[in-house]
């Protein structure tokens, strides 16, 4: 069964400063995984996807993330926070035709 | 195109009453997906359709909840006694190609049920 954990409920950042939100996937097959990002009272949007191309992927707002096989992580990162950055992000592993949500993290980002 | 809409964004109501919840999905999309969101369980799947048609409710916490599909641009998920229990977010999602690993879903604002 495909399964993901976030290793982080909350992550809390100074504006500028870089962002890193963990993610490791268990998946019994090469899995097609993605990040969401859930802002308040909003629905969800994808931020990026692997999908068994280049292992390191670039989405939206500057984010990106690098699949690794060897560890089963899919940590999400950005270089530098910005105030906008705040919200709930889920790493999302497929499971056939259905997503297996992780239990979220939510980012703070201090001015 | 719009995205996927939902109705109403709130509901609130007094337990034992029906609610209705509605889904238009984006045109053209083929799949279409009901999920949960609250504290205590996170993102949870309710029911798929593919094709309006349900291939897997699994999910329906019980008989309580039903959901129908009755053409491709229109979804309902009822829930009827309602209890407190069931108060969450409900958010509606779509995609192109549900079989498809690699496709993104869409996802609607959700609508927040509250249940006194």
């Amino acid at each position: 069964a495909q399964s993901v954990t976030q290793l982080d409920s909350h992550v809390s950042v100074s504006e500028g400063t870089p962002v890193l939100l963990r993610c490791n996937y268990s998946s019994s097959y090469s899995p097609s995984l993605f990040w969401y990002v859930q802002h308040p009272n909003k629905g969800l949007q994808l931020l990026l996807k692997y999908t068994s191309a280049a292992t390191l992927v670039k989405g939206i707002n500057g984010f990106e993330a690098e699949f690794k096989k060897s560890e089963t992580s899919f940590h999400l990162t950005k270089p530098s926070a910005h105030m906008s950055d705040a919200a709930e992000y889920f790493c999302v592993v497929d499971s056939s035709y259905k997503l297996i949500f992780g239990s979220g993290t939510r980012l703070l980002v201090r001015p | 195109d719009a995205g996927v809409i939902q109705s109403p964004r709130h509901e609130v109501t007094e337990m034992g009453q029906e609610v209705t919840l509605r889904c238009k999905p984006i045109s053209g999309h083929n799949s279409l997906f009901w999920y949960r969101q609250t504290m205590m369980r996170g993102l949870e799947l309710l029911i798929y359709f593919n094709n309006n048609v349900p291939i897997d409710d699994s999910g329906m916490p019980e008989d309580r909840f039903s959901a129908k599909m009755p053409n491709a641009s229109f979804s309902t998920l009822k829930i009827q006694p309602s209890e407190p229990r069931d108060s969450a977010v409900y958010f509606c999602a779509s995609t192109p190609e549900g079989t498809d690993r690699n496709t993104e879903a869409f996802f609607g604002q959700g609508t927040r049920l509250t249940v006194v």
